[in-house]
């Protein structure tokens, strides 16, 4: 069974604050890695991917990818009220498509 | 642009009877997706499909089946609900690996 672990929160951060979240896999074949957001009775929207190890910036978000420890994270600076929401992280181990497997996600509160 | 639409938005069934979740995208995506969210959790994958007329088996295909008979429409059958098909379902298409676009999801109930 491919697995994708999260921790489910919540995560609790004052705004402005730095979040990190945080995602660990287990199968070592898998080729990319994305962050979703998913905010209550929503469908999932995309954050960010990433497919190299180290580090990829998109405006306040970051994923850091570490493929022989496994895990990958988003890391969110400035955090504001409105990036409260569920962030699944993915993993496609499929090269041709995708053929996501989902982790649970984590709860993220971001208090005024 | 509609980009993936998806009826019903909520369908509350009795065990035992039978739907069709109706998945269209006008974005003229090769692949397709259905998935399921139990409260709580993550996506699980029920049925994908590569183009029209390939379809194959994710996660969760147990109780249900899929046809993709052109490249806009891939119906997800429900046949004989039971309890343990309450969930929110979600219809996704894709143009390769990247990003999936989800339609806006099914609540459905069966009592």
């Amino acid at each position: 069974q491919k697995e994708v672990e999260q921790n489910s929160g919540p995560l609790s951060v004052p705004e402005g604050a730095i979040a990190s979240l945080n995602c660990t896999y287990s199968d070592r074949g898998s080729q990319s890695f994305f962050w979703y957001r998913q905010y209550s009775g929503k469908s999932p929207e995309l954050i960010m991917f990433i497919y190299s190890n180290g580090d990829k910036e998109d405006g306040r978000f970051t994923a850091q990818l570490n493929k022989a420890s496994q895990y990958v994270s988003l890391l969110i600076r400035d955090s504001q009220p409105s990036d409260s929401a569920t962030y699944l992280c993915a993993v496609n181990m499929n090269t041709g498509f995708q053929k996501l497997v989902f982790g649970t996600g984590t709860r993220l509160l971001v208090s005024p | 642009n509609a980009g993936v639409t998806q009826t019903p938005k909520f369908r509350i069934l009795k065990i035992g009877q039978s739907m069709t979740l109706q998945c269209t995208q006008d974005m003229n995506h090769n692949y397709m997706y259905w998935y399921r969210q139990d409260p709580g959790m993550g996506l699980k994958l029920i049925y994908y499909s590569v183009g029209a007329g390939i379809t194959d088996k994710g996660e969760v295909p147990n109780g249900y089946n899929v046809s993709r008979s052109t490249t806009e429409d891939f119906p997800l059958r429900l046949e004989l609900a039971a309890p343990s098909q309450t969930s929110v379902y979600f219809c996704a298409s894709s143009s390769g690996v990247e990003k999936l676009f989800f339609g806006s999801g099914t609540q459905l109930s069966v009592l």
